[in-house]
């Protein structure tokens, strides 16, 4: 069975601080797909990043980067320079292999809440 | 455009009672998912339906949870005889039909409170 773990349940940390959110999943498939989302106080998921199992190239947007390892089943996602407005719980997520003309269902990890404090 | 709607944004319920959940998705995806999530937990998956093919029903808790989607619009999902542990925030994501993404989107949830 596929499962996601996210062990750290809650990090506070001080405004242009970096902090590394953790993500170890498990799954037999040798294709797969990982994601992380953001889901702000307002509620509604954004997406982050969709990273496949081919790829381990790690991937930087702006302040975020991604550091994909196959090796450790790990997914870390990095904040750099925190800002207030990244306080959010943000959520791992893994997908089965096999898609049904498209259909992708997700397992998500438990979550992080981040708070930025300024 | 417009996104991934759903109604009622918050529901309260009394224990027993019937309810039903409205999603209508982002117009021209043909995946839509629902997913629940309890109150500091991830989400769970329940359901979802993908063009003609039959929809994938594993994730649905119990046999008082159904769930209809009209073509490729509108979703309905149905909870019979509500208890108190059916609160929780429903979610409904959609995506397109193609890749390489098929990334989800999500609506903004609504929040069932069983009294």
């Amino acid at each position: 069975a596929q499962k996601v773990t996210q062990a750290q349940t809650e990090i506070s940390v001080v405004e242009k601080e970096d902090v590394t959110l953790d993500c170890v999943y498990e799954t037999r498939d040798t294709t797969y797909y990982l994601f992380w989302y953001k889901q702000p106080p307002s509620g509604e998921l954004v997406f982050l990043i969709r990273r496949n199992s081919f790829d381990e190239q790690n991937e930087i947007s702006g302040r975020y980067s991604w550091n994909f390892q196959k090796s450790t089943s790990s997914f870390n996602f990095t904040i750099t320079a925190s800002q207030v407005v990244d306080s959010a719980v943000y959520f791992c997520a893994l997908s089965e292999s096999y898609i049904i003309q498209g259909a992708q269902k997700l397992v998500f990890g438990q979550g992080t809440r981040l708070t930025i404090n300024p | 455009g417009a996104g991934v709607s759903q109604s009622p944004s918050n529901k309260v319920t009394e224990k027993g009672k019937d309810v039903e959940l409205r999603c209508d998705p982002i117009s021209g995806h043909t995946a839509l998912y629902w997913y629940r999530q309890r109150l500091g937990q991830g989400l769970e998956f329940l359901i979802y339906f993908q063009g003609n093919s039959a929809p994938d029903k594993s994730g649905l808790p119990s046999d008082r949870f159904s769930a209809e989607r009209t073509g490729e619009s509108v979703s309905t999902l149905t909870i019979q005889r509500t208890q108190q542990e059916d609160s929780a925030v429903y979610l409904c994501a959609s995506s397109r039909p193609t890749g390489p993404s098929y990334e989800q989107y999500f609506g903004p949830g609504t929040r069932l409170t069983v009294t």
